[in-house]
């Protein structure tokens, strides 16, 4: 079964740091583009930042270009996203989320539960 | 930037009723289109992709359709498990990246 855990949300003040983890399980991740996913409350989802399979490529929104930073470890099997100098506007839920690739067409199979990050003083 | 636009913002339907949803891309993103549904307090849960093949263990009353700019999600016979939020998603090539509709609340006329 695929699993995807997120952990290390939280409140942070602005211009803080936050170091966000997911744990995968159930498949073979180092075969697998991974997303990170926003989710103001109330709001819609938005997509963060994105990973190739040996981390060779990083894209992100640009509203984050700059200050966070995707990662994974495939020896752990894990997917990191360090945010930096955060902003009231970061908040949101944040969702680790599996990339799918089928005859050329992209989408996210698989989400975590997700991980709580607030932005405030 | 491609902006994706769902239509209408929500949609109220009687169970058992027929639900159409829309999306709309600002340039042709061919057949790069996925749908999502999202309950309150989980994860959003991958129903299209490929603007219409389902995903794994979507029930069939689930549909997608179009290409290029107009695309649609049809629910036949609405169960009440299907109430819920519903996102559209586009998919760039270059820069890669991924682009969500603002979502259609299904509610329950």
């Amino acid at each position: 079964e695929v699993q995807l855990v997120e952990s290390g949300g939280g409140l942070v003040q602005p211009g803080g740091s936050l170091r966000l983890s997911c744990a995968a399980s159930g498949f073979t991740f180092s075969s697998y583009w991974m997303s990170w996913v926003r989710q103001a409350p109330g709001k819609g989802l938005e997509w963060v930042a994105n990973i190739k399979e040996g981390g060779s490529e990083k894209y992100y929104v640009d509203s984050v270009k700059g200050r966070f930073t995707i990662s994974r470890d495939n020896a752990k099997n894990s997917l990191y996203l360090q945010m930096n100098s955060l902003r009231a506007e970061d908040t949101a839920v944040y969702y680790c989320a599996r990339e799918t690739m089928v005859r050329g067409v992209s989408a996210f199979d698989y989400w975590g539960q997700g991980t709580l990050v607030t932005v405030s003083s | 930037e491609i902006v994706m636009t769902q239509s209408p913002a929500t949609l109220s339907v009687s169970p058992g009723e027929r639900a159409t949803l829309s999306c709309r891309a600002s340039q042709s993103v061919s057949s790069n289109l996925a749908w999502y549904q999202q309950k309150p307090g989980q994860a959003p849960r991958l129903l299209i992709y490929g603007a219409s093949t389902r995903a794994t263990g979507i029930p069939a009353r689930f549909s997608g359709s179009g290409s290029g700019t107009e695309f649609t999600l049809t629910i036949n016979s609405l169960q009440s498990e299907d109430f819920a939020v519903y996102y559209c998603q586009q998919y760039n090539n270059w820069p890669p990246g991924y682009t969500f509709g603002q979502g259609t609340k299904l509610e329950i006329k």
